[in-house]
């Protein structure tokens, strides 16, 4: 089992409407969670972290977290065609010396006009 | 305040030749994660360091791989003997006290 899954994509939606992105984790110790969204040919952008249970929400981004079923979302509202991206899932179990940041292998979004 | 810088930016390497990567993490930042990343593929973790420190290397290929990351200067991700595998983009991120890793622009390494 992979330590991060991502639903797999491409992943298309239209302009407007909303994005959901999926990530499962396989560590129970994992205490913090990162998306980041990378477009091709860049590096990868840090957009949203969550720690507690429940939702987070950053302009259009919402994040959110369920420890007990080890997964975390994230959704995108209003999409923008400057939204099509790689949208990668990141788990770090912040333990006392294991700060070791694990990803999945990203979701590909297209936003159609 | 800077973000995480690597240089070079494109390396060309001839099978055989050595590959060294460095990366310069924002400051403030004393833990730097390398990845590796093939095109279409996710993020490989390879090794997480701290300074003078090597706390995981567990994704690091046991022959011809080695990083450092000494108490001045730079990190080193160091690949001896390059082979066309080798060929691949290579991240180095840093990591506040808060959590998350910020990364750098990436070496994209070309082994011909």
């Amino acid at each position: 089992q992979k330590e991060v899954e991502q639903n797999s994509g491409p992943l298309s939606v239209p302009e407007g409407a909303i994005a959901s992105l999926n990530c499962t984790y396989s560590d129970r110790v994992s205490q913090s969670f990162f998306w980041y969204r990378q477009y091709s040919g860049k590096s990868p952008e840090l957009i949203m972290s969550i720690y507690s249970n429940g939702d987070k929400e950053d302009g259009r981004f919402t994040a959110q977290l369920n420890k007990a079923s080890q997964y975390v979302s994230l959704l995108i509202r209003d999409s923008q065609p400057s939204d099509s991206a790689t949208y990668l899932c990141a788990v770090s179990p912040r333990a006392a010396n294991d700060y070791k940041l694990s990803f999945g292998a990203g979701t590909t979004v297209t936003v159609r006009a | 305040n800077a973000g995480v810088m690597q240089n070079p930016r494109h390396l060309v390497r001839r099978r055989g030749q050595e590959a060294r990567l460095r990366c310069s993490p924002m400051k403030g930042h004393s833990h730097v994660y390398w990845y590796r990343q093939l095109p279409e593929e996710g993020l490989k973790f390879m090794v997480y360091l701290q300074k003078e420190n090597i706390i995981d290397e567990s994704g690091m290929p046991k022959e011809r791989f080695s990083a450092e990351f000494p108490k001045e200067g730079p990190s080193i991700l160091r690949i001896q003997q390059v082979v066309r595998g080798d060929s691949a983009a290579y991240f180095c991120a840093s990591s506040p006290p808060g959590g998350g890793a910020f990364f750098g622009q990436g070496t994209r390494l070309t082994v011909v």
